[in-house]
């Protein structure tokens, strides 16, 4: 069965509205989770490792004002768009690792579109 | 910085073909290797995970070997079916469990 549940799958919204995107682990708990983002035709690019009660750590180029990440619980991480534009429009992707054997698993994802 | 390719890009065979993908990366300090499946608009499936010391993985008709040292994994796909048409994605795993991914291989199974 699924491992990770990420909601919603796709949304569509308005430039300057914010959107937020959830990230649940369903088999296990997770003390960390990823967020990724894939533009179309292109692999998937690390945006952000989410740890639970701390401050996420971002990867170079992305903005942490803008790509809000809380990890408040071992089952939940939210990633919130804020003040939508369309070049965030895009595929986002969690996933969380298995701390005994080290595999990630990746859930849905969700597709943005900002008009 | 670790970079990831993988050959070839896009992949057409009949079915019943055996498919062989290629994937190499330029940092060899990493922890495991995963592959992974991704169909069009969907998220990512764990197909196999090797650890750095590892030297294959199998899974079905799936084989991924691991030559660690010279920055290589291939994914074997046996008797390939219709339903293995997606894009396969090699990702290696450095500190922190980071990984960074291959450009992937479109495959396409012609029945």
């Amino acid at each position: 069965g699924a491992v990770v549940s990420q909601h919603p799958s796709w949304v569509i919204c308005k430039s300057g509205t914010s959107v937020k995107i959830e990230c649940r682990s369903l088999d296990f708990q997770a003390t960390t989770m990823f967020w990724y983002r894939q533009f179309p035709k292109q692999s998937l690019m690390l945006m952000a490792t989410s740890n639970e009660g701390s401050k996420a750590t971002y990867e170079q180029g992305v903005e942490k004002d803008k790509f809000l990440i809380n990890h408040a619980s071992l089952t939940l991480s939210t990633l919130t768009v804020t003040s939508a534009h369309p070049e965030d429009s895009s595929f986002y992707i969690c996933s969380l690792r298995r701390e005994s054997t080290g595999e990630l698993f990746f859930g849905e994802g969700s597709r943005l579109t900002v008009l | 910085k670790q970079e990831v390719t993988q050959i070839p890009a896009a992949l057409s065979v009949p079915e019943g073909e055996n498919l062989v993908l290629n994937c190499s990366f330029t940092d060899s300090a990493i922890y495991n290797l995963q592959w992974f499946r991704q169909d069009p608009g969907k998220g990512l499936t764990s197909l196999l995970l090797i650890q750095s010391s590892q030297r294959e993985q199998t899974s079905g008709r799936l084989n991924a070997s691991l030559d660690k040292s010279s920055g290589r994994s291939t994914l074997y796909i046996a008797a390939s079916q219709p339903g293995d048409s997606a894009t396969y994605l090699c990702a290696p795993g450095g500190a922190g469990n980071k990984l960074t991914f291959g450009g992937g291989t479109r495959v396409l199974v012609k029945p």
